[in-house]
């Protein structure tokens, strides 16, 4: 079993409409987490961390997790082309293989 | 301020010779990171340094492969002797402190023919 693990997609979803991913885990001990956007032929950048139990929000982006289910998730409202993009979600230092998104026009 | 800086951006060599991939952390980070990443396997953590000191080396895949710190402001992977299956885009990433956001170096392109 994968420490961290994601639907590869690829997601594909209108603009305007939410996306949703989501990633698990398999170390209960796990702190930190975390969600990355890669661009292709780009670096990971951070979008959002979250530590605690519940719901972060930043802007159009809120980040979900469910310590007990071993479970952390990040929706996008209002989605835009420009968030097409492969997001890498990670755990203290371990990332999953990544979630591809499509935002179509 | 700058951030991670990699070096060479792209190598392509052949196989059996050696390849020196070149890290600089951002100032201040305690932790590095090296990691490999290609489409069928993700981006693999390989291993990470604290204070210039190799903590978990458990995802280098051989003994071919070695990496060294040997101050805060420079490491280096290596890749001796290379195989075409070590082709992937090798990032490193410095933080300050393990649980903390880490930021990236554009990579290094490494194609072993």
């Amino acid at each position: 079993q994968k420490e961290v693990e994601q639907n590869s997609g690829p997601l594909s979803v209108p603009e305007g409409a939410i996306a949703s991913l989501n990633c698990t885990y398999s170390d209960r001990g796990s702190q930190s987490f975390f969600w990355y956007r890669q661009y292709s032929g780009k670096s990971p950048e951070l979008i959002m961390f979250i530590y605690s139990n519940g719901d972060k929000e930043d802007g159009r982006f809120t980040a979900q997790l469910n310590k007990a289910s071993q479970y952390v998730s990040l929706l996008i409202r209002d989605s835009q082309p420009s968030d097409s993009a492969t997001y890498l979600c990670a755990v203290s230092m371990r990332f999953g293989a990544g979630t591809r998104l499509t935002v179509k026009p | 301020d700058a951030g991670v800086i990699q070096s060479p951006r792209h190598e392509v060599t052949e196989m059996g010779q050696e390849v020196t991939l070149r890290c600089k952390p951002i100032s201040g980070h305690d932790y590095l990171f090296w990691y490999r990443q290609t489409m069928m396997r993700g981006l693999e953590l390989l291993i990470y340094f604290n204070n210039n000191v190799p903590i978990d080396d458990s995802g280098m895949p051989e003994d071919r492969f070695s990496a060294k710190m040997p101050n805060a402001s420079f490491s280096t992977l290596k890749i001796q002797p290379s195989e075409p299956r070590d082709s992937a885009v090798y990032f490193c990433a410095s933080s300050f402190g393990s649980a903390e956001t880490q930021y990236f170096g554009p990579g290094t392109r490494l194609l072993v023919l």
